[in-house]
C-alpha cells in the first residue's frame, strides 16, 4: 500500500527558532514529492521536489529530497509566527495521483 | 482573478439527503480533482477530471458522483448522506504536480 508519513504530527516552539519537518514515503512509483502550507482553509504550494540532493529555497523554507532513503525534510529558519501553520506533504506518482501525509501542525509562540 | 471557488461554505445534512458541491476555477485548467480532509488522515483523493465531459475515480470515490459538463466547473454529488461522509471537502484546478486549491466546503451529515 503507498504511504506518505509525517513527523511530527505537531510541534511547538518559540519564534525564531529553527523547526525541521520530516516526510517519508513508500509509493509503487515515483514522480515528485511536493510540500504545502495549509493555514485555516485551502493547501498552498510551497516546494516540487524531484531531484535528489537538490535545495529548494524560498526566503527562511528551504527543502531537500533523499531518493536513497526514500525521505525529505522541509526547514524553516528563524520562525515567525504567521509560519503556524499545517504542512503538507505528497508525493505525485503520475495518472493525476497525489498521495497525501497526515501533515504537521505547527505552532510558533511569540 | 478569483482562482478555485467552491461553493457551500458550510453545510449540514441528514443522512439520506443528497447536494451538490460546486467547485469553479477561471485559470483555464485542464484537470480538476476533488478531495476530502479527515483529521489524521491528510487529503484522499475522489474523483477527478482531465478535461471537459471527462470523469474517474480516485482513492475513495463510493457513495460519490462527479460531472464536468463545462471546463470551468466541476460539481461532486451525495445521493444519499451518510454520517461518514462528514469530512471537509476540497477542490482542486492545475496540472498533477501543481494543484490550486479552493477554501473547502466543511460538511456534516447528521
Amino acid at each position: 500500500e503507498d504511504k506518505v508519513v509525517q513527523s511530527p504530527l505537531s510541534l511547538v516552539v518559540h519564534e525564531g527558532d529553527t523547526v525541521t519537518l520530516n516526510c517519508s514515503y513508500e509509493v509503487t512509483n515515483f514522480r515528485s514529492l511536493l510540500w504545502y502550507k495549509q493555514e485555516k482553509k485551502a493547501p498552498t504550494f510551497l516546494f516540487m521536489l524531484t531531484s535528489s540532493g537538490i535545495e529548494k529555497k524560498s526566503g527562511r523554507l528551504s527543502s531537500i529530497l533523499d531518493k536513497k532513503e526514500l525521505f525529505s525534510i522541509l526547514n524553516i529558519t528563524a520562525t515567525q509566527t504567521g509560519d503556524s501553520a499545517v504542512y503538507l506533504c505528497a508525493v505525485y506518482q503520475g495518472a493525476q495521483k497525489l498521495v497525501f501525509g497526515q501533515g504537521t501542525r505547527l505552532t510558533i509562540n511569540p | 482573478n478569483a482562482g478555485v471557488t467552491q461553493t457551500p461554505k458550510f453545510r449540514v445534512l441528514k443522512t439520506g439527503q443528497s447536494m451538490t458541491l460546486l467547485c469553479a476555477q477561471d485559470m483555464n485548467h485542464e484537470y480538476m480533482y476533488w478531495y476530502r480532509q479527515d483529521p489524521g488522515m491528510g487529503l484522499r483523493l475522489i474523483h477527478y477530471s482531465v478535461g471537459e465531459g471527462t470523469t474517474a475515480k480516485g482513492e475513495v470515490p463510493d457513495g460519490y458522483n462527479v460531472s464536468r459538463l463545462k471546463k470551468q466547473n466541476f460539481l461532486l454529488g451525495l445521493e444519499s448522506a451518510a454520517p461518514s461522509q462528514t469530512s471537509v471537502y476540497f477542490c482542486a484546478s492545475g496540472e498533477a504536480m501543481e494543484q490550486y486549491f479552493g477554501p473547502g466546503t466543511r460538511l456534516t451529515v447528521t
